[in-house]
């Protein structure tokens, strides 16, 4: 079973340039996540969709990150302009309760540079 | 506001020492998540704790939680250069399945 898959892995962009990132979940999981780790500090929660409904949308920073998730599979972050401070990891995870339980898988991450 | 943060920031060891990784959070939780990020790679879900559990294993890993304390620890016995990698725990946020991340513990195993 394939995993949550992040594209790109890797982006260096300009300052004010628009960069858009992508993520498969893992097939059949409602729910997905986006995070971010800027360097040196905490990975920090982004947003939730559960299927295509912003569940969550409370650690978007400000409104030049624009998340989607048309029809309830992959879901697209959107930066336009990108600052300085938009560089670092962004993670995306994907969840099914089961059982009680809701383990979240994450991707390999997409690194973001923006110089 | 930070919930989960470990200590230490960084641990380097030798080989086939084992490693001990805190972590301290603020609020009430339902469970308790260790995960492991190798240097350019994406999360990998180590191991989770509920609540009402105040111990758990997993191969080389014990993780222990004390909720009086709001505490977590994690041990790598045996620890190999493999292990090398960011230790992050993570508790339940606001929405489900809402994880909340500390800053992480950066452990060197040297071979």
């Amino acid at each position: 079973e394939a995993g949550v898959t992040q594209f790109p892995s890797h982006s260096v962009i300009e300052k004010g340039q628009t960069v858009t990132l992508r993520c498969d979940p893992i097939s059949g999981h409602d729910n997905l996540y986006w995070y971010r780790r800027v360097m040196g500090k905490e990975i920090k929660f982004l947003l939730h969709f559960v299927k295509e409904s912003k569940q969550d949308e409370s650690g978007m920073p400000n409104n030049r990150f624009l998340a989607e998730r048309t029809g309830g599979t992959y879901s697209t972050l959107k930066v336009q302009p990108a600052e300085l401070e938009d560089s670092g990891v962004y993670f995306c995870a994907s969840s099914q309760v089961y059982q009680g339980r809701t383990e979240a898988f994450f991707g390999q991450g997409t690194r973001l540079t923006v110089v | 506001s930070q919930q989960g943060e470990e200590d230490p920031q960084a641990l380097s060891i030798q080989e086939g020492e084992n490693a001990t990784m805190n972590c301290s959070y603020k609020t009430s939780i339902n469970n308790l998540q260790w995960y492991r990020q190798n240097s350019g790679r994406g999360l990998v879900h180590l191991i989770l704790i509920r609540s009402n559990e105040r111990e758990k294993h997993s191969g080389r890993l014990r993780v222990t939680l004390d909720t009086s304390k709001k505490s977590s620890s994690l041990l790598i016995t045996a620890s190999r250069a493999a292990d090398t990698a960011s230790y992050f725990c993570a508790t339940n946020g606001g929405s489900q399945g809402n994880l909340i991340f500390g800053k992480g513990t950066k452990l060197s195993v040297k071979p």
